[in-house]
Formats: structure tokens, sequence, C-alpha cells
């Protein structure tokens, strides 16, 4: 498993402005993902983000709204912009890892209300 | 039609009940099965993690695959408080350039009463 931390944990946001949430990962990982888990929903992908790539969108998910770094294989970050009521939700991060269990470990998550 | 359907719930039970959650499919290319809980105001923590067909037990929770049916059960034995939660399950064809790309179902949220 990987330990994953984001920041910030919360946050309110008036309504135009953008805001950068970032991942961190306590060992390397190739792949990286950004989810949007919306009040009551299930997580929705918003788009895959690899190291030393462009990230891949989901559809309904553009990069001008929700632009991603990937510096490095321990970090990412996704900004969500010129941001509206409608984008008030939790967005999550997650990487996957390689061995017995492969598959997605998720971050503790930002929760974003938008005044 | 969704892709996975897990019914929302909320699913009440007393404490020390067994607990059945349960999804359907539709994509037969899925292989990897996995349950996540999502405690409130926290992210997916991988409960069990199952491939192909059959059972896997860890400790109150047994998972099952039922690839026939496309059919998966999580069950938690002698339920307690600390399992009241949502429960995801998700699932996967395997790793492609993308990665192992999950679809997830819309989660159950499980209420155990002492």
């Amino acid at each position: 498993s990987a330990v994953i931390s984001q920041k910030p944990s919360r946050d309110i946001c008036q309504r135009g402005t953008s805001l950068t949430i970032q991942c961190q990962v306590d060992s390397q990982v190739t792949m990286m993902f950004w989810y949007r888990q919306q009040p009551g929903q299930s997580l929705t992908l918003i788009a895959t983000a690899n190291q030393g790539s462009e990230a891949t969108y989901e559809s309904g998910f553009v990069i001008d709204k929700f632009p991603i770094s990937r510096p490095n294989l321990t970090f990412s970050t996704l900004t969500v912009s010129n941001m509206s009521p409608e984008d008030s939700s939790i967005y999550l991060c997650s990487v996957e890892t390689s061995g017995a269990t492969d598959t997605q470990y998720f971050g503790p998550g930002t929760r974003l209300t938008v005044l | 039609q969704k892709e996975v359907e897990q019914d929302p719930g909320p699913l009440s039970v007393p404490e020390g009940a067994i607990v059945s959650l349960n999804c359907t499919y539709s994509n037969s290319a899925f292989q990897y099965f996995m349950w996540y809980r999502q405690y409130s105001r926290k992210g997916p923590e991988l409960l069990m993690y199952t491939y192909s067909s059959g059972n896997k037990e860890d400790g109150r929770f047994t998972a099952q695959v039922d690839k026939s049916s496309k059919y998966i059960s999580l069950f938690i034995r002698d339920s307690q408080p600390s399992d009241s939660a949502t429960y995801l399950c998700a699932m996967s064809g395997g790793f492609n350039n993308a990665g192992n790309m999950l679809t997830f179902g819309g989660g159950t949220r499980l209420m155990v009463k002492p």
C-alpha cells in the first residue's frame, strides 16, 4: 500500500476563484488519478496523471477547468479553475500500486465548498 | 443502465448481525473485484481484493465473486457499530496502457446500531 496526503483538507472559496489541491505519496508511483465525489454520490474519475506526460481527461472534464501537474513520481496537483457552486465536492487523489494487490489507494480527500 | 449497480441503502442492522452487501455488473471483461470502505469525511479505504471467481476471507469479512452471474458480495460477520460506513464495490478488467482503471458502484450506506 501507500501513504497519501492531500492539502488542503478542506476549503471554502468564492465563485470565480481557483484552488490548487496537492497530493503527496510516500513512495514513487507511476499512475496517479484524480476523482470527484459529489455529496452522496460515488467516485467520478476526472483524469489520469502520469509523470512526464500530459494528463488524460475523462469525458466531461477539460484541461482548462481542471489543469493537472505531475512534476515527479511522488507528487501531483489538481487545480479547480473559475469555480462555481457546482464544483462543491470532495476531490480525491489515488495512486496505483503493483504487487500482491494491484489496485488503487486513496488519499483522505479535499472537501471544497464554493459560495 | 449503469455498468455497476449497487443498492444505495441505507442498510440498518443491529450489532452482531450478519451483513450482506452486493453489486451486479454488466461487463464480462471485469476480472478484478474490490470493496472499499469509506467513513464519513474520509477517503475510501481498500477492504477486500479478489481476482476472478471464488471466495476470500479476512477476519470478519468475506468477499464472494460469481462471474457467471456477474454478481459480487461482501459479507460482514458479527457487525460492529464501527462498521458503519459507506461500502463501495469497484472492479476492473486489468491493466492496460491507462493503468488499472476502476469502475465503481454507487456505494451502500451501512448503519450498525448498538
